[in-house]
């Protein structure tokens, strides 16, 4: 049981290249989400799916995609990569009715130059 | 939206003395609310939640008390210790038509010192 499982652990981009970060859970969550961590900010909720092919925004959508084709992955997409877009970013996964524990991934440390 | 507001945003103890963190929010509906725990250079992971129907919860030297009417809740720590050293968030979950999305405190860094 490898709970959430995020790839890559670190990733330098330059503006305007695009990349995808990669997020696996194995514990059946329906409910997946990213989120980012910049310092003294808190945890902000990007974009997060209630279930496969269900998708919507959270606080910080701007500049990111993401799609939802089975219940294991959730992908989130880099556009074209920005400063402001240097951050931590975290995955997340819980059980469907908004009283569950998430379970986080280990993180992503996004650099863009 | 939800609005979750932490504070204080820093706090040190000495070893052995009590650590309290404070959040409040603005959601009426809102009912579940988890403490998460973040050491350096790792993830954030769950250590204690309380849901809407209780008014505090205790799992050993750390115990939460949740306040509706004035949708205020705190963390307490006791007889704290040097691993207890980390940043600790806040959050609630939503209500309405975004059911189950969590909305976090900007976080406490706590330092304990030996």
């Amino acid at each position: 049981n490898a709970g959430v499982t995020q790839t890559p652990k670190f990733q330098v981009l330059k503006t305007g290249q695009s990349m995808t970060l990669q997020c696996a859970q194995d514990m059946n969550h329906e409910y997946m989400s990213w989120y980012r961590q910049d310092p003294g900010m808190g945890l902000r909720l990007i974009h997060y799916s209630v279930g496969a092919g269900i998708t919507d925004q959270g606080e910080v959508p701007n500049g990111y995609n993401v799609s939802r084709s089975t219940t294991e992955d959730f992908p989130l997409r880099l556009l074209s990569a920005a400063p402001s877009q240097t951050s931590v970013y975290f995955c997340a996964s819980s059980y469907p009715g908004g009283d569950s524990p998430l379970h986080f991934g280990n993180g992503t440390r996004l650099t863009v130059t | 939206g939800e609005n979750v507001e932490q504070h204080p945003s820093t706090l040190s103890v000495q070893e052995g003395d009590s650590a309290v963190i404070k959040c409040t929010y603005s959601d009426s509906a809102s009912n579940y609310f988890p403490w998460y725990k973040q050491e350096l250079g790792k993830r954030p992971q769950l250590i204690i939640d309380i849901r809407s129907n209780v008014g505090e919860k205790k799992d050993q030297r750390i115990a939460v008390t949740l306040n509706k009417t004035a949708k205020h809740f705190s963390l307490h720590i006791t007889e704290t210790q040097p691993e207890d050293t980390a940043v600790y968030f806040c959050a609630a979950s939503a209500g309405g038509s975004t059911l189950g999305r969590l909305y976090f405190g900007r976080g406490t860094q706590l330092t304990v010192w030996p």
